[in-house]
Formats: structure tokens, C-alpha cells, sequence
């Protein structure tokens, strides 16, 4: 099993443009997530979701969307890239139904200029 | 919501000393406490959990406490060694069936050899 991975590692995006961060998983989980990491700073929830076709709105969500089609993968959009969204992001995801653990992708770091 | 406060921010440690970070959690309907290894530029990866109905779990040389009482779980390193060096999170799940984690802002671990 690959895990959870994410595409691209590293991304500068100039602000006003727009991007999407990949992410897939390969275990089957019916559970998805994504963090930004702001440096020095812990993890913030943006979206997340429970199952394909089902997102939903964590702690900082404003400036960003997300989907769920399919079980593997959570892409989450950037429109209108602020300087603000400097940060790594990172997605994960969970089997759920008691079993907790959150499994981490590497990671995106994005700089926006 | 839940509320997750971690200290110290940073600890420093001698090489084969003890280190201990402390968590404090708003939500005593929280169940599940993981805490999470992050290595420089890596993504975060579990390290130890523990539920709700037990006061503490051990794993070789890290531990875990639980006080549900206090509303406060401490994590317990012990002969510490410098690749015990990381950003350590504690978190916090909160038993309504969303599968959410909130993350304490972090502990950076420093093992002075």
C-alpha cells in the first residue's frame, strides 16, 4: 500500500490564481481530511469528509473547496490564492468506525506571492 | 466546540532524562487521545493513544496518562534519546460520531546529548 499521497510537494502560486492539491488513499477508508500547518503552528481542520459524496466544513474552510467522488481521492481547490494561504497542507484519512487513527499524507507546501 | 491546550511549547531535555508534555482538553465527552510525532519537514505519524476508559497505556519507552477528571492527559518519555527529537501534538476526539481531531498547538522536543 502506497498510503495516503499528494500531489504536487511543493507549488508557488501567484495571488488571484487558483489550484488544486491532490490527495488518494489506498486503504480504503471511509474517512478523509484536510490540515493546513501554518509554521511553528499545529494542525487546522479545513474540510473534511465521511464517505464519497459527503464534505463538510472544519475550522478555517473560508477561501477553499473540496469534493469527494470517489472513496480514494479528496482534492481540495484554491480560489483566489492569498498570501494568507502560505502554509503546508496535508491530508489524511481514517478508517473510522472506532478506529481513530488519522494516517498522514507528505504533504504540500504552498507559497503564495 | 473542543478546545486543546498543550505545554510546554518547548522543552529541551540531557539526553537520558525524562520529558513530559501536558495536555488539556474543553469537551468531557472526548473519548479518544492520540499524540503525534512530527519530525522536521515529515508529516505527523501516531506514536501512542489512548481511550477514554483507561487511566494509562505504555509502549516501551513512552506513555501516556489520562486524568477525565481534570480533563488533562500527559505524554511520558522516558531515557530519551536525540531521534526522540520532534514537534509532538496531542489531540483530542470528541465522541459524537464526526471523526474530527483537534490538535493542540505543539511541543518542540529538543535532546541535548
Amino acid at each position: 500500500n502506497a498510503g495516503v499521497t499528494q500531489t504536487p510537494k511543493f507549488r508557488i502560486l501567484k495571488i488571484g490564481q487558483s489550484m488544486t492539491l491532490q490527495c488518494t488513499q489506498d486503504m480504503n477508508h471511509n474517512y478523509m481530511y484536510w490540515y493546513r500547518q501554518d509554521p511553528g503552528m499545529g494542525l487546522k481542520l479545513i474540510y473534511y469528509s465521511v464517505g464519497a459524496g459527503i464534505t463538510d466544513k472544519g475550522e478555517v474552510p473560508n477561501g477553499y473547496n473540496v469534493s469527494r467522488s470517489t472513496t480514494e481521492d479528496f482534492p481540495l481547490r484554491l480560489e483566489l490564492a492569498a498570501p494568507s494561504q502560505t502554509s503546508v497542507y496535508f491530508c489524511a484519512s481514517s478508517p473510522g468506525l472506532a478506529d481513530y487513527e488519522q494516517y498522514f499524507g507528505p504533504g504540500t507546501r504552498l507559497t503564495v506571492t | 466546540g473542543e478546545n486543546v491546550e498543550q505545554h510546554p511549547s518547548t522543552l529541551s531535555v540531557q539526553e537520558g532524562d525524562s520529558a513530559v508534555i501536558k495536555c488539556t482538553y474543553s469537551d468531557s465527552a472526548s473519548n479518544y487521545f492520540p499524540w503525534y510525532k512530527q519530525e522536521l519537514g515529515k508529516r505527523p505519524q501516531l506514536i501512542i493513544d489512548i481511550r477514554s476508559n483507561v487511566g494509562e497505556k505504555k509502549d516501551q519507552r513512552i506513555a501516556v496518562t489520562l486524568n477525565k477528571t481534570a480533563k488533562h492527559f500527559s505524554l511520558h518519555i522516558t531515557e530519551t534519546q536525540p531521534e526522540d527529537s520532534a514537534v509532538y501534538f496531542c489531540a483530542a476526539r470528541t465522541n459524537f460520531g464526526n471523526e474530527k481531531l483537534t490538535f493542540g498547538t505543539g511541543t518542540r522536543l529538543t535532546i541535548i546529548p
